[in-house]
């Protein structure tokens, strides 16, 4: 049973470009939730998605957006990029149903650096 | 707003003893409350959840409480190994129902040494 995918694993972009993260839930999961951790810190919340539309969203420009499409995988998507974007974007999947206190299975995340 | 404080100072141990790691939080009532366990340059791992109207969880090596009044979660590992090395994060969720989003503390490094 795969565990959640992220990709690509590490990525290096230059100031004012624009980035797509991926991310595959575990398998049985409905739910899609976006992290960004910077080093040194928890993770922040970023948006989640459920039945492909956001349902919450944390304190994050709208620079920040994404997509959950009918297989429950997402992307994540950054326009006009900050060095102080550079961060580790974790995705994590929970179900709907089954979770009702929110347990997340993260995956291992996509490093992102900004020069 | 709502706050989340862990002990940013690594947490050094020797191998055998009990590591105990603090969660405080100000600001609302959660109605549970999660630690997880992060290794370097991978993602957080969910260890345990503890709800509002439970004192203590515990799981093989684990133990949680969740003290309402003091607004304090305490973490320990007993018979701590140098395996158990590693940031512990503690998550919160946004306001006290489920809403979808946690709000995690900055996380506490164990080094625990043999």
């Amino acid at each position: 049973d795969a565990g959640v995918t992220q990709s690509p694993t590490h990525l290096i972009k230059t100031r004012g470009q624009q980035v797509t993260l991926r991310c595959s839930p575990k398998s049985g999961h409905d739910t899609v939730s976006w992290y960004q951790q910077a080093l040194g810190q928890g993770p922040q919340f970023i948006f989640q998605y459920y039945e492909e539309e956001e349902r919450q969203r944390g304190n994050f420009p709208d620079r920040f957006s994404g997509h959950q499409f009918p297989n429950y995988s997402s992307e994540l998507n950054v326009n006009a990029l900050l060095l102080g974007d550079s961060a580790l974007y974790l995705c994590a999947s929970s179900h709907a149903g089954t979770s009702p206190y929110n347990e997340q299975f993260f995956g291992p995340g996509t490093r992102l650096t900004v020069l | 707003s709502q706050k989340i404080e862990q002990n940013s100072e690594a947490l050094n141990i020797q191998e055998g003893k009990t590591a105990t790691l603090t969660c405080n939080y100000t600001n609302y009532s959660p109605a549970y409350l999660q630690w997880y366990r992060q290794d370097p340059g991978r993602g957080p791992v969910f260890l345990l959840l503890i709800r509002e109207n439970e004192k203590e969880k515990r799981k093989e090596r684990l133990k949680v409480t969740f003290d309402t009044t003091l607004k304090q979660s305490l973490f320990h590992i007993t018979a701590s190994q140098p395996a158990d090395s590693a940031t512990y994060l503690c998550a919160l969720p946004h306001g006290s129902s489920n809403t979808g989003k946690l709000i995690f503390g900055q996380g506490t490094t164990l080094q625990v040494k043999p």
